[in-house]
């Protein structure tokens, strides 16, 4: 159980162009899911907080309009690099959290998705 | 701050046992975690201790908590070469907000 899954799980793009990411919760809800960007070599920056229902919640830094959160239902959030540049290339990982959790604050991560712009 | 220091490398050879360590600034931490990450993929939760304990101990992983030093230990017992991967140790305040670590890439030696 605890399965998050990432779709795509590696994507080219070229500059300029738009890329959605999506993050789901296979066998449970989750009112919060997490995004995080990972640099190679560096350890999981969080960049937002996505609620669903509601706007997220970006960390200090992370720009809104550039990087789009969407958490349209408790199994889904996306993430979209809105025109990408080849600075964005990065590792994009989500996380969730159980709607009904064991009380430890755990989040149950995703595999990852690449993302190469050119 | 809100820095969560490790060091970046450790190898040890295979049957030996390995320890990772990570210093945390936050005292405030209520769960601490060490995740594996093996190469292009996502965060396996290995074990947490809550930060009351001292030592919890799950099979061939030991975790020790320093609270005093805010410094947090895993232990790997007879290290497998299926063990090396990037460790992160994070810590979150019970508000979902996870911190990790900087990571520490594990090389098992056969």
């Amino acid at each position: 159980g605890a399965v998050v899954s990432q779709h795509p799980s590696w994507v080219i793009c070229k500059s300029g162009t738009s890329v959605k990411i999506e993050c789901r919760s296979l066998d449970f809800q989750a009112t919060t899911m997490f995004w995080y960007r990972q640099f190679p070599k560096q350890s999981l920056m969080l960049m937002a907080t996505s609620n669903e229902g509601s706007k997220a919640t970006y960390e200090q830094g992370v720009e809104k309009d550039k990087f789009l959160i969407n958490h349209a239902s408790l199994t889904l959030s996306t993430l979209t690099v809105t025109s990408a540049h080849p600075e964005d290339s990065s590792f994009y990982i989500c996380s969730a959290r159980p709607t009904s959790g064991r009380g430890l604050d755990e989040q149950f991560f995703g595999p990852g998705t690449r993302l190469t712009v050119l | 701050g809100e820095d969560v220091e490790q060091s970046l490398f450790l190898s040890v050879r295979e049957g030996d046992s390995s320890v990772i360590n990570c210093t945390y600034t936050d005292s405030s931490s209520t769960y601490l975690y060490w995740y594996k990450q093996e190469p292009g993929a996502g965060l396996q939760l290995l074990t947490y201790i809550f930060s009351n304990m001292d030592m919890k101990q799950d099979q061939r992983l030991t975790v020790l908590l320093n609270k005093k030093d805010k410094h947090l230990s895993l232990r790997i017992a007879d290290t497998q070469t299926g063990d090396s991967a990037i460790y992160f140790c994070a810590e979150s305040k019970g508000t979902y907000k996870y911190i990790f670590g900087t990571g520490t890439r594990l090389k098992v030696l056969a």
